[in-house]
């Protein structure tokens, strides 16, 4: 059984430019979430979505967006990069009765 | 709020010794999740527990929920080079609208062979 794959891997940023990245959660795996990972901060809620509807939305500007297909498969943009935007972005997916989350490898996303 | 509290930050063993890291709430858990991240890795879900003063174990790991469902814990025994990486403790906030995990800052483990 595949894991959650995301790309790409790693970025490279200007401040000013948007990125998208991109999540395929583990088959059959409907609810999706997108966390941040820095050193400072450490893992930090984005948001959570399921069957294509956003549940829950973590405490960030509106810069940061996302969004789920029919398939699954999710999308997470950042418009207007600042350099505090470099971090670990993870994705991270769950399925019906399992309450553990499979985080895939994560997008290291560098603003310069 | 509804934060964790994870101590301690660091801590550095030696091979064959044991380690442990707490995960304090100043609010009732419905449950707690540990995960694992290896150096340059990505969390790794290892266990949630759910009931007042539950206890499981995995192989060398034992994994304790308090009565009061407001902290928890995780026991290392002899500690090997594999266990090597940060420790995570999460609240699964869920139902309703509100589906997140909130993590603790970890507690980073090294091991000196």
């Amino acid at each position: 059984k595949a894991g959650v794959t995301q790309t790409p891997r790693y970025l490279i940023k200007t401040r000013g430019q948007q990125v998208t990245l991109s999540c395929s959660p583990i088959s059959g795996h409907r609810s999706v979430s997108w966390y941040q990972q820095t050193p400072g901060q450490g893992l930090q809620f984005l948001f959570e979505y399921f069957s294509e509807t956003q549940r829950n939305k973590g405490n960030f500007p509106g810069r940061f967006s996302g969004r789920q297909f029919s398939n699954s498969r999710s999308e997470m943009n950042v418009s207007t990069l600042e350099l505090g935007d470099s971090a670990l972005y993870l994705c991270a997916s769950s399925g019906q009765g399992f309450y553990g989350y499979t985080f895939g490898s994560g997008t290291r996303l560098t603003v310069v | 709020g509804q934060q964790v509290m994870q101590i301690p930050q660091y801590q550095h063993v030696q091979e064959g010794e044991d380690f442990t890291t707490y995960c304090n709430s100043s609010t009732t858990l419905s449950n707690i999740q540990w995960y694992k991240q290896r150096p340059g890795g990505h969390p790794v879900f290892l266990i949630q527990l759910v009931k007042s003063g539950e206890v499981k174990k995995q192989k060398r790991l034992t994994f304790q929920f308090g009565e009061a469902k407001k902290n928890s814990s995780l026991h290392i025994t002899a500690t090997q080079t594999t266990d090597v990486g940060t420790y995570f403790c999460a609240r699964l906030n869920s139902g309703g609208s509100n589906y997140k995990l909130t993590f603790g800052k970890g507690t980073l483990l090294t091991v000196n062979p």
